[in-house]
């Protein structure tokens, strides 16, 4: 039971590049959610998804995409990469909206 | 404009000591509340929770007390270890939604 699982760890990228960030989870939860967190600041919630084939905007989707094709995987896009966009990246799932949220390992993206 | 704030970016105790950690929301419409714990290069683990009609609830060493007239928030940890040393998170939810608003941390080191 691996729980929540990202890839890449790390990635650094150019400006203007575009990447995928893949969460994948394998406790059959119907919700997951992208965070980021900059230094100094809590996480803040980029997009979500309340099952397969659904999506949501959070607080900060600007310059992102997420698709959910399938339960158990939740993509983010960034399609054309800028260097605010640096920072760590958590993926999480739950089992309903109201539980606790259970977070993968996090993604470290540079873009210079 | 941040709904919840930890004040104190970082605590210093001693092992075997009482560890406090403060949170403040200034929205009384959040109905959920949730600590979590991050160690450094992973992603936050859940820690305990505490429903708006609590005001205290228990976990071993762990306690999170719930001031609804005050809008604040603590978590107790009895007797600290150094294998507590991490960030702590506050997290709140209103009932209705999904997203989790974040705090941006308190860093807690516990000292031999």
């Amino acid at each position: 039971n691996a729980g929540v699982t990202q890839t890449p760890k790390f990635r650094v990228l150019k400006t203007g590049q575009s990447m995928t960030l893949l969460c994948a989870q394998d406790m059959n939860h119907e919700y997951m959610y992208w965070y980021r967190q900059d230094p100094g600041m809590g996480l803040r919630l980029i997009h979500y998804s309340v099952g397969e084939g659904t999506t949501a905007k959070g607080e900060v989707p600007d310059g992102y995409n997420v698709s959910r094709l399938k339960k158990q995987n939740f993509l983010l896009g960034l399609e054309s990469a800028a260097p605010s966009q640096t920072s760590v990246y958590f993926c999480a799932s739950s089992y309903s909206g109201l539980n606790e949220q259970f977070f993968g390992p996090g993604t470290r993206l540079t873009v210079l | 404009d941040q709904q919840v704030k930890q004040n104190s970016p970082s605590l210093s105790v001693q092992e075997g000591r009482i560890s406090i950690l403060n949170c403040d929301y200034t929205n009384s419409m959040f109905d959920y509340f949730l600590w979590y714990k991050k160690y450094p290069a992973e992603g936050p683990t859940f820690l305990i929770s505490i429903s708006s009609i609590k005001d205290k609830n228990e976990d071993g060493r762990f306690t999170v007390f719930l001031n609804k007239s005050a809008k604040h928030l603590s978590l107790h940890i009895v007797p600290s270890q150094p294998g507590d040393s991490a960030v702590y998170f506050c997290a709140i939810q209103r009932n209705s939604g999904y997203a989790l608003n974040f705090g941006k941390g308190t860093s807690l080191l516990v000292t031999p």
